[in-house]
């Protein structure tokens, strides 16, 4: 399979625990994106990579929340400190240059304890 | 305002009906349109990309009129296989790349 790929697929923890998600872009994309969806809404954008380079970051993505994307190719998202509000959907996305689709993986739900 | 608005149905017609899904979206500098799939529990999947002049796949028409900035999404001869939840998705330009997502049109085929 060569489309995103995240792990895990669900995670249970509790309130105050860290937690880590990790994603793996389609190989050719130099973009990644990961975006946040709760029960009957559309995903939200958290933030965007190009390569390495983190370019924007959502007002959603508080200080308890940070990502990484150290060689251009995988990413981390960290959620420090979890609160009972940060359970949801953790969604990573992919894309190559310009004005293409972004291709989802099957997410990280998430549900906090 | 939301900057892209659905209506959030559910929409329940039966198997063979004509279906058709209206989205609005408030940034008029918008440049890029697509409607995705999501099925129950599961990620968006790119259903259409949306284009100017309209488009069509198969049973699926896309049509966009910018100066209303409006998007429709009309299905034809629906199968139960189309029941999901439907997502209309504005790329805005700027900065940012990310996508902006309405909440999204739950449609079930009835057999």
């Amino acid at each position: 399979d060569t489309g995103v790929s995240q792990d895990p697929r669900h995670k249970i923890t509790k309130r105050g625990q860290n937690v880590t998600f990790r994603c793996d872009p389609i190989s050719e994309h130099n973009r990644l994106y990961w975006y946040r969806q709760t029960l009957g809404q559309g995903p939200e954008f958290l933030t965007y990579f190009q390569n390495e380079a983190q370019l924007e970051k959502s007002r959603l993505l508080s200080d308890r929340f940070s990502a990484e994307r150290p060689k251009g190719s995988f990413s981390t998202l960290e959620i420090q400190r979890t609160e009972q509000g940060d359970s949801a959907m953790y969604l990573c996305a992919s894309s190559p240059e310009g004005n293409q689709p972004q291709h989802f993986g099957d997410g990280t739900r998430l549900s906090i304890l | 305002r939301k900057e892209v608005e659905q209506d959030p149905g559910p929409f329940n017609v039966p198997e063979g009906a004509t279906v058709a899904f209206n989205c609005t979206y408030s940034n008029s500098a918008s440049q890029s349109f697509f409607w995705y799939r999501q099925d129950c529990r599961k990620e968006p999947k790119l259903l259409m990309s949306v284009y100017s002049s309209g488009n069509e796949d198969g049973r699926f028409t896309a049509q966009l009129n910018r100066a209303s900035q409006y998007i429709s999404l009309l299905i034809r001869d629906s199968k139960l296989s189309d029941s999901a939840t439907y997502l209309c998705v504005v790329n805005a330009p700027g900065s940012a790349r990310q996508l902006t997502f309405g909440s999204g049109t739950q449609l079930t085929v009835l057999p």
